[in-house]
């Protein structure tokens, strides 16, 4: 079958640094992505890994082990308009299908 | 700059009614249309996507159908609409090819509510 498991929520202080976790099952790995989605709006792209490791884009991080099927969304210095969805995506190869996770959806408290 | 429309924003239809839902790119050619829909607290669903006009895969076997008439737009249709049809749709695009794997862009949304 075909899966992804993201944690459904997290709290975390403003300033502080989060880290959001994704497993991942699919049949066939062409790349992983992770989107921001703020309520009522639509997913805008954060970050895009398809070797291990870690890709660093300022606040942001994904790191990825395509042998463990594992990745994480790292947030640093977090800040209020940081709380939204962040959705774990994978393309499967041979085609254009991203399957989604359903996304976990952080709290930055002051 | 490419850019993404989507209309409309907001739809309330009643069950047995039909559905037209239309997006369209701008500032690029030859685009990879999706549609998806995402349920209350889910992921997106990948509904239809399309690799050029005339050309479209369906994902999901259900009451929807979509077609794609003109190089960058791509229409979302029913018959009859289904409660269960109630999500917010979005339309997204990526360029064109397989070769490389590139991120998905998303138009605004239409949030769709079945009565």
């Amino acid at each position: 079958g075909q899966n992804i498991d993201q944690p459904t929520e997290m709290t975390a202080t403003e300033g502080a640094i989060v880290q959001i976790n994704c497993t991942y099952q699919t049949s066939g790995f062409n790349g992983l992505f992770w989107y921001q989605q703020h309520a009522g709006e639509a997913p805008t792209f954060l970050s895009y890994n398809v070797l291990d490791g870690l890709e660093e884009k300022g606040r942001f991080s994904s790191f990825l082990s395509r042998s463990k099927g594992y990745s994480y969304l790292l947030l640093k210095e977090l800040q209020m308009k940081d709380s939204a969805s962040y959705l774990c995506a994978v393309r499967k190869t041979g085609g254009f299908k991203t399957i989604f996770g359903a996304g976990t959806r952080l709290f930055v408290k002051a | 700059s490419q850019t993404i429309h989507q209309w409309p924003a907001t739809l309330v239809q009643p069950v047995g009614s039909p559905l037209s839902l239309e997006c369209t790119v701008e500032g690029t050619s030859n685009p990879n249309l999706y549609w998806y829909r995402q349920a209350a607290g889910r992921g997106l669903q990948l509904l239809f996507y399309s690799v050029g006009i005339g050309q479209i895969s369906s994902e999901v076997p259900q009451n929807l159908s979509a077609s794609r008439p003109q190089d960058r737009q791509f229409i979302l249709s029913s018959k009859k609409l289904l409660l269960s049809d109630s999500g917010f749709y979005l339309c997204a695009w990526s360029p064109p090819g397989l070769s490389k794997v590139e991120e998905q862009f998303f138009g605004p949304g239409t949030r769709l509510t079945v009565l």
